[in-house]
């Protein structure tokens, strides 16, 4: 079984500064890592994905993250915020051999973007 | 594509009711999931449906909880009776086959917002 851990449940920043968002997992086997971002009363939406390749992913809104195998995570980070960013970020992970589309989630971490 | 189509979008009803919550996946995708999102549990996998068929319902909390696809392009989750700690936002979600997409995208719906009173 696998399972993702997001460190930090909240996160304020100030407009134009950098975020990092970090997030680890656990697995006994490889998989493949994501990135969904939840606006306020809307549904999730895929923000990056990393399947194989380059460890740096860049994704949608300037985002982008690293996937590193050996402390076993995938922090997500962008160099200068918006007002339009705040909202949930959801670190996920699926196994790459298993059977099926299943989707683990971390817990989420809040992003609340200050003017 | 319209999307993940999601119904009702938001659903008061008092404990003991029925509640349908309705769901019409991405045309062509070949998974679909149900999912549940609390402050205190995040979001969970309830169950998902491969071309239709159930294939992993472990994270259904109890026997009020069911769900049907009997169509590429239906599924409901259903909860009878409700009860209060059911209030909670539900999302469905469809992707298409790994074989084909090269990874499990998911695609969300809105959500449907449940109040149990």
């Amino acid at each position: 079984a696998q399972s993702v851990t997001q460190l930090d449940s909240q996160v304020p920043v100030f407009e134009e500064a950098p975020v990092e968002l970090r997030c680890n997992y656990s697995s006994s086997v490889s998989v493949y890592l994501f990135w969904y971002v939840q606006y306020p009363n809307q549904g999730l939406q895929l923000l990056l994905k990393y399947l194989s390749g380059s460890t740096l992913v860049k994704g949608i809104n300037g985002f982008e993250a690293e996937f590193n195998k050996s402390q076993t995570s995938f922090h997500l980070r962008k160099p200068s915020v918006h007002i339009s960013d705040t909202a949930e970020y959801f670190c996920a992970v699926s196994m790459i051999k298993a059977a099926g589309n299943k989707l683990t989630f971390g817990g989420g971490t809040r992003v609340l973007v200050k003017p | 594509d319209a999307g993940v189509i999601q119904s009702p979008r938001h659903e008061v009803t008092e404990m003991g009711q029925e509640v349908t919550l309705r769901c019409k996946p991405i045309s062509g995708h070949d998974y679909l999931f149900w999912y549940r999102q609390t402050m205190m549990r995040g979001l969970e996998l309830l169950i998902y449906f491969n071309n239709n068929v159930p294939i992993d319902d472990s994270g259904m909390p109890e026997d009020r909880f069911s769900a049907k696809m009997p169509n590429a392009s239906f599924s409901t989750l259903k909860i009878q009776p409700s009860e209060p700690r059911d209030s909670a936002v539900y999302f469905c979600a469809s992707s298409p086959d790994r074989a084909r997409s090269g990874a499990n995208v998911l695609t969300f719906g809105a959500g449907s917002r449940l109040t149990v009173l």
